[in-house]
């Protein structure tokens, strides 16, 4: 089974500064996704980025990249210029690649605070 | 354009009520799913289905019954409430294709007391 382990529980970071959220994940697949979720305290779940497992290249948006290393098992987020909004819960997941339903693992979060 | 609707937002049962949580997308998505999410743990999966008539167990499936009579609507059906219950809870769903990401319904925070 999959299992996804996000070690810090809560971090904080100065607006405009950089931080970087870490994520590892366990799995005898080979082809899957992993994506990094935003809750804001609205509540919703926003899909901040994503990273298929085949590309080597690293995914961006924007302030938002990863830093994905297979062979290691990890998916760690950055976030550039940190804005107040970027306040907020933030989830890892993972969904293997067996069928086009696979299910969708969460992380426990990391909850972020932006400091002004 | 809806997406993903979830009703009710808020939800106070006391211990044996039974209850239905109602999602439903106009997306025309396969796949729907349901999850909770509770402190320090992430989101759970509870149950899931791959399309209308199809339904099957997530990672905590107790004390919860699901069905899917239509590709739209995905219900939540909570038979004899219990405190253990108390969560905030997520529909969502995604294409039935490999890169398509979970869209998510706005959530329902449930208290049993």
């Amino acid at each position: 089974a999959q299992t996804v382990t996000q070690s810090q529980p809560e971090m904080s970071v100065q607006e405009a500064e950089t931080v970087t959220l870490s994520c590892t994940y366990d799995t005898s697949e080979n082809n899957y996704y992993l994506f990094w979720y935003k809750q804001p305290p609205s509540r919703q779940m926003i899909l901040v980025i994503r990273q298929e497992a085949y590309k080597q290249q690293n995914a961006t948006e924007n302030r938002f990249s990863v830093n994905f290393q297979k062979a290691a098992k990890s998916f760690s987020l950055k976030i550039s210029d940190s804005q107040l909004g970027d306040t907020a819960m933030y989830f890892c997941a993972f969904m293997a690649l067996k069928t086009s339903y696979d299910k969708v693992i969460f992380g426990p979060g990391t909850s972020l605070s932006v400091i002004p | 354009n809806a997406g993903v609707t979830q009703t009710p937002k808020f939800q106070v049962l006391k211990t044996g009520q039974s209850m239905t949580l109602q999602c439903a997308q106009d997306m025309n998505h396969e796949y729907m799913s349901w999850y909770r999410q509770d402190p320090g743990m992430g989101l759970r999966l509870i149950h899931y289905s791959v399309g209308a008539g199809i339904t099957d167990q997530g990672e905590v499936p107790n004390g919860y019954n699901v069905s899917r009579s239509t590709t739209e609507d995905f219900p939540l059906r909570l038979l004899s409430a219990a405190p253990s219950q108390t969560s905030v809870y997520f529909c969502a769903s995604r294409r039935g294709s490999y890169n398509s990401p979970l869209h998510f319904g706005n959530g329902t925070r449930l208290t049993v007391t």
